[in-house]
């Protein structure tokens, strides 16, 4: 089974500009999170999509948000660009139903290496 | 709320030693624990989870971690490091839905 891709692998932008990271899950899963991973603040948690619904938030700018699609495949956008956006952004699907959350696993993928100059 | 906390950053070991990768919980119920890694340039690969079925939680590669409630404490062990387990740990705890990272532990190993 095809594990969760990302795409693009690596990205460099401009500061001010806008940029939109793809992710599609493990087939069947319907759980989308995203997550950012810095030097200095570490994973931090983005947002999850279930069911083409955002269903949980973390505490990051209005500037990044995101969306599912009916098959499950998820984006990110960060509008805006700024230097502190410059992280690996990780996507992660799971089999997590409506409610329950607790025990569920993610699965990751390998991330977007996106760099703001 | 909760949180997790990963006592070592950085911890090193010599080939066919055992390695141990200290990390404390805070939880107010039973929580669900997760131990990831993290090689480089790559993504997470879960390694283990806790979901209160066992206290001793066998993993992929020979990693296993204990939950010890009185110790609110969740250390990842293995009895002999190999060359290729170095690499980022992260112990995880889920909490409404999403995952809480700790800050991680760079696992060193020396031949």
């Amino acid at each position: 089974k095809a594990g969760v891709t990302q795409t693009p692998r690596y990205l460099i932008k401009t500061r001010g500009q806008q940029v939109t990271l793809s992710c599609s899950p493990i087939s069947g899963h319907r759980s989308v999170s995203w997550y950012q991973q810095t030097p200095g603040q570490g994973l931090q948690f983005l947002f999850e999509y279930f069911s083409e619904t955002q269903r949980n938030k973390g505490n990051f700018p209005g500037r990044f948000s995101g969306r599912q699609f009916s098959n499950s495949r998820s984006e990110m956008n960060v509008s805006t660009l700024e230097l502190g956006d410059s992280a690996l952004y990780l996507c992660a699907s799971s089999w997590a139903r409506g409610g329950g959350f607790r025990t569920y696993e993610q699965y990751f993928g390998p991330g977007t290496r996106l760099t703001v100059t | 709320a909760q949180s997790v906390t990963q006592l070592d950053s950085h911890v090193s070991v010599s080939e066919g030693t055992p390695v141990l990768l200290r990390c404390n919980y805070s939880s107010s119920y039973s929580p669900s624990l997760f131990w990831y890694v993290q090689h480089p340039n790559k993504g997470l690969q879960l390694l283990l989870k806790y979901t209160s079925a066992a206290t001793l939680v066998k993993g992929i590669n020979g990693f296993e971690a204990e939950f010890k409630k009185s110790e609110t404490s969740f250390h990842l062990t293995k009895p002999s490091a190999h060359m290729s387990d170095a690499a980022e740990y992260f112990c995880v705890v889920s909490s409404g839905g999403k995952l809480i990272f700790g800050q991680g532990t760079t696992l060193q190993v020396k031949p």
